[in-house]
């Protein structure tokens, strides 16, 4: 019973290199987010996809892309690294219907960037 | 838009001790509101939701909250914490109709000592 599983769970990246940070879910959600977390500051949005094929920008955008290309995962790539991404990534993922704001969260990837 | 407020970043209680973590929301009508739990390390877990009907519910780990609209309050309660309890509690909040999308406050790290 994975759940939502993120690969990696830790990366260290030098400014300007890139990097893509995978979101798995076996739940057949239609729902997927990306967050960052840092400290002091909470959750905070920055793509989320309601179906395969569609993304949307979340409160904090800028720096990041997505895709959606299967049902199942969520990609967030970073293009060209700055520190200020240094941060813990969540993804999380819910279903559709009444349901649909319950999130279920993986783990977390532990990004710094030098 | 909805937002939500944590007023307290930090609060400390002995083992055994009651407690109760603070939650004040902003939103035009009835929302659904959430608790998560998130350990360190680990990403985060439901709690208990508040949809509809009884304003007192009940969730998992002995944790209940209570909603209260005169108050746009809706705080966590438990009446006797466990060692196992020390963790970051995120209150979130999401609008009944519209964006599904829940707020995240910025979370409360509760300490227990023994």
């Amino acid at each position: 019973n994975a759940g939502v599983t993120q690969t990696p769970k830790f990366r260290v990246l030098k400014t300007g290199q890139s990097m893509t940070l995978l979101c798995a879910q076996d739940m057949n959600h239609e729902y997927m987010y990306w967050y960052r977390q840092d400290p002091g500051m909470g959750l905070r949005l920055i793509h989320y996809s309601v179906g395969e094929g569609t993304t949307a920008k979340g409160e904090v955008p800028d720096g990041y892309n997505v895709s959606r290309l299967k049902k199942q995962n969520f990609l967030l790539g970073l293009e060209s690294a700055a520190p200020s991404q240094t941060s813990v990534y969540f993804c999380a993922s819910s279903y559709m219907g009444l349901a649909k704001n319950i999130q279920y969260f993986g783990a977390g990837t532990r990004l710094s960037v030098l | 838009a909805q937002s939500v407020t944590q007023p307290d970043i930090h609060i400390t209680v002995s083992e055994g001790a009651s407690l109760e973590l603070r939650c004040n929301y902003s939103y035009g009508a009835t929302p659904y509101l959430f608790w998560y739990v998130q350990s360190p390390g680990q990403g985060l877990q439901l709690l208990l939701k508040y949809f509809s009907g009884d304003t007192l519910v009940q969730g998992i780990k002995g944790f209940e909250a209570e909603f209260k609209r005169s108050q746009s309050s809706f705080n966590l309660r438990k009446p006797s914490v466990h060692w196992s309890d020390a963790a970051e509690y995120f209150c979130a909040v999401a609008a009944s109709g519209g964006s599904y999308i829940p707020t995240f406050g910025r979370g409360t790290s509760l300490i227990v000592h023994p």
